[in-house]
């Protein structure tokens, strides 16, 4: 069964950093791309992330670029996404998710970040 | 980035009853490859995200055939051809044949 399981929320202060976790298992990891997609309050969903199987390629919305970074071990069969110079705006429950030929096709149940001081 | 519409967005139905929920892109969907990259997502209450159908038309693995999608260009359908109860939740469309993937607002299906 495919599993993906998000980590690594927390209430932090605006200008802090924090690193989310996505722990996969079930699958060959090291054969699939992946996505960070987040949703705040009330708002609609926003993709935000993707890396290559190897690593090798990364994507950023202009929103996250400079600030975040996605990264991946694939020995460990984990993602990461890296929040640095956090802002308010970026508050929102952060979903990983499973790219295939169908395309993003299991997700997380999300964490939550809080960006408020 | 394109802009995805959906509605209604919100949609009372009587269980039994079919259900359709539109989306509408800014621009066409068709990838230079030839392949539209439209997909329906579910999100019930303390579930994750599930995808239902991808490339428009195709039920993902263990959807329900009560489920289809369907439609071209911009213009595309979610139907649900009698709702069930375990069907209340969010739906949302998404496009990932322009960068960036960009989702519709969502569409809450509840049982009047």
């Amino acid at each position: 069964e495919v599993q993906l399981v998000e980590s690594g929320g927390a209430l932090v202060q605006p200008g802090g950093s924090l690193r989310l976790s996505c722990a996969a298992s079930g699958f060959t990891f090291s054969s699939h791309a992946m996505h960070w997609v987040r949703q705040a309050p009330g708002k609609g969903l926003e993709y935000v992330s993707a890396i290559s199987r190897n690593g090798g390629t990364t994507y950023y919305a202009n929103s996250v670029k400079g600030r975040f970074t996605i990264s991946r071990d694939n020995s460990r069969n984990a993602l990461f996404l890296q929040m640095g110079s956090l802002r308010v705006e970026d508050m929102a429950v952060y979903y990983c998710a499973r790219d295939s030929e169908y395309g993003e096709d299991y997700w997380g149940q999300g964490t939550l970040v809080t960006v408020s001081s | 980035d394109v802009v995805v519409t959906q509605t209604p967005l919100s949609s009372p139905i009587t269980l039994g009853q079919p259900a359709f929920i539109s989306c509408r892109s800014s621009q066409s969907l068709v990838h230079s490859n030839g392949i539209t990259y439209l997909s329906w997502l579910q999100k019930r209450p303390g579930q994750p995200l599930r995808l239902l159908i991808y490339k428009i038309s195709n039920r993902f693995s263990g959807v329900p055939d009560r489920f289809s999608g369907s439609g071209a260009g911009t213009d595309f359908t979610l139907k649900i051809s009698r709702v069930e109860a375990e069907d209340v939740g969010i739906y949302y469309c998404m496009q990932a044949t322009h960068s960036p993937i960009t989702f519709g607002q969502g569409t809450r299906l509840e049982i009047k």
